[in-house]
C-alpha cells in the first residue's frame, strides 16, 4: 500500500517568508509525527498527534513554528518568518498508535536563502 | 529519556558479519530498545526492535543482556546496500521518537 508521502519535496523560500509543508500519513494511522533533520545529524522531535490534536508539541522550537491536523489524517506543519537557520529536512512519520513502529515519508527540503 | 552512546563510523567489507553496540545506561524499566536505518534523501525505517534477550527477523538480530545497558545490532552477511545511517534509540516508543547521530556504516567490496 502506500506510504507516507510529503510535498513538496523541495522549497527553497526567502527569508522572511511563510510556508507551509504538508503529509499525508499512511490510512487509518491515528499518530502522526513531525522531526528536523540537519545535516548529519539525527532527526529531531518537533511535534506529535493522536487524532486531530497535538499530544505534545514540546520540540517546536518557537511561536513561529505551528502544525495541523484538522480532520485527523493529513497534516500541515506551518512556519511563519523564515530564518536560515530553519534550511533543514522536515520528515513525517505515522504509526498506528499503539505500536512503537514509526513509518516515515522521504522529508521534505526546506532551503531558506 | 535515557541517552544512547553508539561508534560514529564503522567499515565493513560485504559478506561479512556487523556488529554495533549502543550503550544506554540510564535505561528504564518500561524502555524499548529500537533500531532505525537511514540511506540517503530518505527516511529513517524500522529495522528491530527488543525488550530483553534476543530478536531476530529476516534482516537483523539484537542481543540485549540481561542488565539491558547496552545492545548489539547485528547485520548477517552485509552487502554493499547495506550502507547507511543506523540508529539506537531507547524509550517506551509510544510517542516521540529521540535519535542520537547514529553509526554511519560504509560496506566496501
Amino acid at each position: 500500500g502506500a506510504g507516507v508521502s510529503q510535498t513538496p519535496s523541495n522549497k527553497v523560500t526567502e527569508k522572511g517568508k511563510y510556508v507551509e509543508l504538508r503529509c499525508d500519513p499512511i490510512s487509518g494511522h491515528t499518530a502522526l509525527y513531525w522531526y528536523r533533520q540537519s545535516l548529519g545529524q539525527g532527526p529531531e522531535f518537533l511535534i506529535y498527534f493522536q487524532g486531530t490534536g497535538a499530544a505534545d508539541d514540546s520540540g517546536l522550537p518557537n511561536d513561529r513554528f505551528f502544525a495541523v491536523r484538522p480532520e485527523g489524517s493529513v497534516s500541515t506543519l506551518k512556519i511563519q518568518r523564515t530564518e536560515r537557520g530553519d534550511s533543514a529536512v522536515y520528515l513525517c512519520a505515522s504509526s498506528p498508535g499503539t505500536v512503537h513502529e514509526q513509518y516515515f515519508g522521504p522529508g521534505t527540503r526546506l532551503t531558506v536563502t | 529519556l535515557a541517552k544512547t552512546t553508539q561508534p560514529i563510523s564503522m567499515d565493513s567489507y560485504e559478506g561479512q558479519e556487523v556488529n554495533i553496540t549502543c550503550s544506554h545506561n540510564n535505561i528504564a524499566t518500561n524502555d524499548y530498545i529500537t533500531w532505525y536505518q537511514q540511506f540517503p534523501s530518505q527516511g529513517p525505517r524500522f529495522i528491530i526492535q527488543g525488550y530483553k534477550t534476543k530478536v531476530t527477523n529476516e534482516v537483523a538480530s539484537l542481543f540485549i543482556p540481561a542488565d539491558r545497558k547496552s545492545s548489539t545490532l547485528s547485520l548477517p552477511r552485509v552487502s554493499l546496500s547495506d550502507t547507511a545511517v543506523y540508529y539506537c534509540l531507547v524509550g517506551e516508543g509510544y510517542n516521540k521518537l529521540i535519535f542520537g547521530a547514529g553509526t554511519r556504516l560504509a560496506v566496501h567490496p
